[in-house]
């Protein structure tokens, strides 16, 4: 069973502090890896993609790939009360691109 | 444009019975997804279309469920006597075909059998 584990929160920081999520995976072979923003009651967003090792910068988001360690992290800067909301690692599993496995996320609040 | 569409919204039906959810995906894209999501969890992979065909429909819980998609865009997943533990909400998503498998989801559909 290919696991994708966060810790579920949630979460608490201050309004304009650095958020940062985790995320570790079991599949060594993954490939793809992403970030998705849930608001309660809506439906998973894109937010980043990272495919190699390192960072990858996007606006307030940075995301951090290290394959060897089989962790994945999302740094959310300046962060904003609207940040508010789950957010889920989602990796690819099986050998696959296509197929994703999704942690159950972590719930983030960011106090005025 | 268009994001994924998916339909109905919302889905009430009694144990045992017939249903069917809609999803049309992002112009363009060629791959398109469905997973389903409980309260607390997160979306659970269930099958996935390149095309007309079903290239991978491992995470289909158990033979009452199906899904289609006869001309390469719309899909419907099938799910035939229902039970109260198909209670979730069914979510669509597609891509392009490709290495970069960035998947966009739609509004769900949340089905509750009763």
């Amino acid at each position: 069973q290919k696991e994708v584990e966060q810790n579920s929160g949630p979460l608490s920081v201050p309004e304009g502090a650095i958020a940062s999520l985790n995320c570790t995976y079991s599949d060594r072979v993954s490939q793809s890896f992403f970030w998705y923003r849930q608001y309660s009651g809506k439906s998973p967003e894109l937010i980043m993609s990272i495919y190699s090792n390192g960072d990858k910068e996007d606006g307030r988001f940075t995301a951090q790939l290290n394959k060897a360690s089989q962790y994945v992290s999302l740094l959310i800067r300046d962060s904003q009360p609207s940040d508010s909301a789950t957010y889920l690692c989602a990796v690819s599993s099986g050998g696959s691109n296509y197929k994703l496995t999704f942690g159950k996320g972590t719930l983030l609040t960011v106090n005025p | 444009g268009a994001g994924v569409s998916q339909t109905p919204s919302n889905k009430v039906t009694e144990k045992g019975k017939y249903v069917e959810l809609r999803c049309d995906p992002i112009s363009g894209h060629t791959a398109l997804y469905w997973y389903r999501q409980s309260l607390g969890q997160g979306p659970e992979f269930l099958i996935y279309f390149q095309g007309t065909g079903a290239a991978d429909d491992s995470g289909l819980p158990n033979d009452r469920f199906f899904a289609v998609r006869p001309e390469g865009s719309v899909s419907t997943l099938k799910i035939q006597r229902t039970e109260r533990g198909d209670s979730a909400v069914y979510l669509c998503a597609s891509s392009f075909a490709g290495a970069n498998n960035e998947q966009f989801f739609g509004p769900g559909t949340r089905l509750t059998v009763l």
